[in-house]
């Protein structure tokens, strides 16, 4: 079967550094999108990475290892704005969007 | 108006209640879709529209019924729904896949459905 594992929750201090990973088990890859989902509020789009690297936005980065079925997502100099779900979907070979359950992320001051 | 916007934003409905949700996107998009969203649970994909023909309907129960106008509007109408189908009912849209293999999706604000 097809699988994203996020973990389940992540807690972060305020202005500093968080890493979100994301791995996967699919059939096929054509590229894994990150979405931010505040609560009660639409999932948006932050990032999309369909080869190995770095993609950087601002304070958010987007890292991918095809080999490795593995991702992350950084976030810098956190912001209390920050707290959210934070979703990993890929798309299969058929471009199917296989979603995981996200990560809560909660910043403390 | 812009983006997607979805109607209404809370509903509760008894077990034997008719109902339908309602999606309008405003992004020129001729993809558009309805998820459900379970606490804790990954996004689950029900219907898929594509120019306006359904394209996906993963074994979704026939209490759910989706209907699609045109290429900005999208309903799901709803009927003798179970406890178990309160959730957050989330509509999206895209560019239709084939253009443009990396157009990420465009969601509204969701509806939370509460079956009583």
């Amino acid at each position: 079967g097809q699988n994203i594992d996020q973990p389940t929750e992540m807690t972060a201090t305020e202005g500093a550094i968080v890493q979100i990973n994301c791995t996967y088990q699919t059939s096929g890859f054509n590229g894994l999108f990150w979405y931010q989902q505040h609560a009660g509020e639409a999932p948006t789009f932050l990032s999309y990475n369909v080869l190995d690297g770095l993609e950087e936005k601002g304070r958010f980065s987007s890292f991918l290892s095809r080999s490795k079925g593995y991702s992350y997502l950084l976030l810098k100099e956190l912001q209390m704005k920050d707290s959210a779900s934070y979703l990993c979907a890929v798309r299969d070979s058929n471009y199917q969007l296989i979603w995981g359950a996200g990560t809560k992320l909660i910043i403390k001051p | 108006e812009t983006g997607v916007t979805q109607t209404p934003r809370h509903l509760v409905m008894g077990m034997t209640n008719k109902k339908s949700l309602k999606c309008e996107q405003h992004l020129g998009h001729n993809a558009m879709y309805w998820y459900k969203q379970s606490a804790k649970k990954p996004l689950e994909l029900m219907f898929v529209y594509s120019l306006e023909e359904r394209v996906e309907n993963n074994s979704v129960p026939s209490r759910f019924s989706p209907e699609c106008p045109n290429s900005s509007h999208l309903f799901l109408h709803l009927h003798t729904l179970q406890p178990e189908d309160s959730a957050l009912y989330l509509c999206a849209s895209s560019q239709e896949l084939g253009e443009d293999y990396n157009s990420p999706l465009h969601f509204g604000n969701g509806t939370r459905l509460t079956v009583t």
